[in-house]
């Protein structure tokens, strides 16, 4: 079965420290990995993606992320957080096979920046 | 070009009444994509939709839940009978492509469902 895992309900950390959000997935054949955020009452909006290519991925708001297809994993990661960063961080993997272009997502990670 | 559309933002039915959702994509998008987002959890695929097709269905509930894409209008998520456990946000997400392309999806804002 397919699956996407983020194995950390929350992350705190200190302004101007860097960041990690962690994130695992389990798919046949080869994924297509997204990062999404999420502001309390709000939709969602793209961070960034990985298709091909270079393993290290750059996106939004400073935000960048590692592919690393031997360790089925993609974390997302930032070299200094913003309070205004803090948010819910959704990590998610397409199913490339038949018609579907559904998104598999995590359950989520809560980052909270203190100041 | 303004970003997926959603309405209401927020309604209120009560057990036994029918609730519709709108979502209009992205111009120029003709993949539509629900998902439901229930409290303290992730986002769950429910339906993926082209023009007047239906393509995946396999997240939708068996009964009470339907959804179309018309050829004009948006896309509506209906759901007959509602219960409290509909309780949810529900997302509208679309996409230009095929679906498998590497285009990623654009969400809206949503549309918060409470049964009371």
């Amino acid at each position: 079965a397919q699956s996407v895992a983020q194995p950390e309900d929350q992350v705190n950390v200190a302004e101007g420290n860097p960041l990690t959000v962690k994130c695992t997935y389990s798919v046949s054949g080869n994924p297509y990995l997204f990062w999404y955020v999420q502001y309390p009452n709000r939709g969602l909006q793209f961070l960034l993606k990985y298709i091909t290519g270079d393993n290290l991925v750059k996106g939004s708001y400073g935000f960048e992320a590692e592919f690393n297809k031997s360790q089925t994993s993609f974390h997302l990661k930032k070299p200094s957080a913003l309070v205004s960063d803090s948010a819910l961080y959704f990590c998610a993997v397409r199913v490339v096979d038949g018609n579907t272009g559904k998104l598999i997502f995590g359950q989520g990670t809560t980052l909270q920046v203190k100041p | 070009n303004a970003g997926v559309m959603q309405n209401p933002r927020h309604l209120v039915r009560r057990r036994g009444q029918e609730a519709r959702l709108r979502c209009s994509p992205m111009k120029g998008h003709s993949h539509v994509y629900w998902y439901r987002q229930l409290p303290e959890e992730g986002l769950k695929f429910m339906v993926y939709l082209q023009k007047e097709n239906i393509i995946d269905e396999s997240g939708m509930p068996k009964e009470r839940f339907s959804a179309e894409f018309p050829k004009e209008g948006p896309s509506i998520l209906r759901i007959q009978q509602v219960v409290r456990g509909d309780s949810a946000a529900y997302f509208c997400a679309s996409s230009p492509r095929l679906a498998g392309s590497s285009y990623e999806q654009y969400f809206g804002p949503g549309t918060r469902l409470t049964v009371t």
